[in-house]
């Protein structure tokens, strides 16, 4: 059975940089059919997409991100990993990783459990 | 990329059905049958409960429905019970594969 497991600090200092990974157990990261994705949802807020990595590297981002986001992959590890610049407030968040079907349809149908990110100094 | 439109909350006693609306665009919504519907308890990771706007993963009960008409999306829950009381949200393909949420329904269980 495929799991995902968000790991990361849990504190983040205003202006810095927000560094945290998806380790993918029970199954390849390397499958084609899939991507792999970061949301998060601030609190008592919605979810929000952010972005998709293939394990051939291939990339997308939300469009209202993209020039803070970098997602990557690490195939040797099974993991997959993103980072956010220049974190404010408005970053603080539960970040979730997830694993996207895209062979027939898109959705995502495994999700971490996720890890909480406070922005403070 | 704007978010989905979703009622806030929505409400019914036990056994009744609850419909919850996701309304997007032609862009999204509307222009793939791509849209996904997650179940979310306090506390914890979203569920996938309906794919491709009418299927339901393996070990979903089939009180739960999804059906879309226009940029319209819709989820159905018949014969609440009260496990069904949770935030539900939609979820619509963009292209490129990307994505746009809804902006989440509180479901209560009277």
């Amino acid at each position: 059975q495929l799991t995902l497991q968000e790991s990361g600090p849990g504190l983040v200092k205003p202006s810095e940089t927000l560094s945290l990974t998806c380790t993918v157990s029970g199954g390849s990261i390397s499958s084609n059919g899939h991507y792999w994705a970061w949301i998060r949802q601030p609190p008592g807020k919605g979810l929000e997409w952010l972005a998709n990595i293939h394990y051939t590297g291939s990339t997308y981002y939300n469009p209202s991100l993209k020039s803070r986001v970098t997602i990557s992959v690490d195939t040797s590890t099974d993991q997959f990993s993103l980072k956010l610049r220049s974190v404010t407030a408005a970053d603080m968040a539960v970040y979730y990783c997830a694993r996207l079907e895209v062979d027939y349809f898109y959705y995502m149908d495994v999700w971490g459990k996720g890890t909480t990110v406070t922005v403070s100094s | 990329q704007s978010a989905l439109t979703q009622p806030p909350s929505a409400s019914g006693s036990p056994g009744q059905s609850v419909t919850i609306s996701c309304t997007g665009t032609s862009s999204d919504v509307g222009g793939y049958n791509y849209v996904s519907w997650y179940q979310q308890h306090p506390g914890k990771a979203p569920k996938l409960i309906i794919y491709g706007v009418t299927k339901r993963p393996s070990g979903v009960p089939d009180r739960f429905s999804g059906s879309k008409s226009g940029n319209t999306a819709s989820l159905t829950v018949s014969g609440l019970q009260a496990e069904d009381e949770a935030e539900y949200y939609c979820c619509s393909y963009v292209g490129s594969v990307t994505y746009v949420f809804g902006t989440g329904t509180k479901v209560t269980v009277l």
